[in-house]
């Protein structure tokens, strides 16, 4: 069985712009979760898809936004990027919450 | 909400020798929890979960044990290898679904 897929893995952008990132969960899983991850705060909640609807929402700004298709594949869009939206971004798929969480390798993500 | 911390951010273990570590949460009604490893660059990898209905979980060379009256969860690994070196991380599920992470505590097996 496939993990889950995150593409792209690195990123390099500059402040200002926009990114999209793209995350295909392990078949089955209709729960997508994505993270920020930094060495200061550690594993952030981003959001939770399920069934093509947000759950649950962390505390970001609303610059950070996401979607998730009905083959539960998930994107998620940063816009008017910061120097502090460096990080890595997880995502991690799920029969649903309360089973465990798959995650995958990530994107880097770097703000010049 | 929820807090999560992991007690030491280091801990080195010879290789054999078992290795513990700790993890503690604040919310009184988490009623899941789980353990990753992460490698260098790559994601957290699922080690072993538990419920709140039990106090025990063993897998291979890991056991979980979780005291919910102090709110206190730890991982053990026996016969620590080199290949366990990575970043440990206990994840705790609130009772909105959502998963609160600790810090994660960086384990260095020594040959």
């Amino acid at each position: 069985k496939a993990g889950v897929t995150q593409t792209p893995r690195y990123l390099i952008k500059t402040r200002g712009q926009q990114v999209t990132l793209s995350c295909s969960p392990i078949s089955g899983h209709r729960s997508v979760s994505w993270y920020q991850q930094t060495p200061g705060q550690g594993l952030q909640f981003l959001f939770e898809y399920f069934s093509e609807t947000q759950r649950n929402k962390g505390n970001f700004p609303g610059r950070f936004s996401g979607r998730q298709f009905s083959n539960s594949r998930s994107e998620m869009n940063v816009s008017t990027l910061e120097l502090g939206d460096s990080a890595l971004y997880l995502c991690a798929s799920s029969l649903d919450p309360v089973y465990p969480q798959h995650f995958g390798d990530g994107t880097r993500l770097s703000i010049l | 909400g929820e807090s999560v911390g992991l007690h030491l951010p280091t801990l080195s273990v010879q290789e054999g020798d078992n290795s513990i570590i700790n993890c503690a949460y604040s919310n009184s009604a988490s009623d899941y929890f789980i353990w990753y490893k992460q490698e260098s660059g790559k994601g957290p990898q699922f080690i072993i979960d538990i419920r709140s209905n039990m106090d025990k979980r063993q897998g291979q060379r890991v056991t979980v044990l979780l005291n919910k009256t102090v709110k206190h969860l730890s991982l053990q690994i026996a016969a620590t290898q080199p290949g366990d070196s990575a970043v440990y991380f206990c994840a705790v599920l609130n009772t909105g679904n959502q998963f609160y992470f600790g810090t994660g505590t960086s384990l260095t097996v020594i040959p």
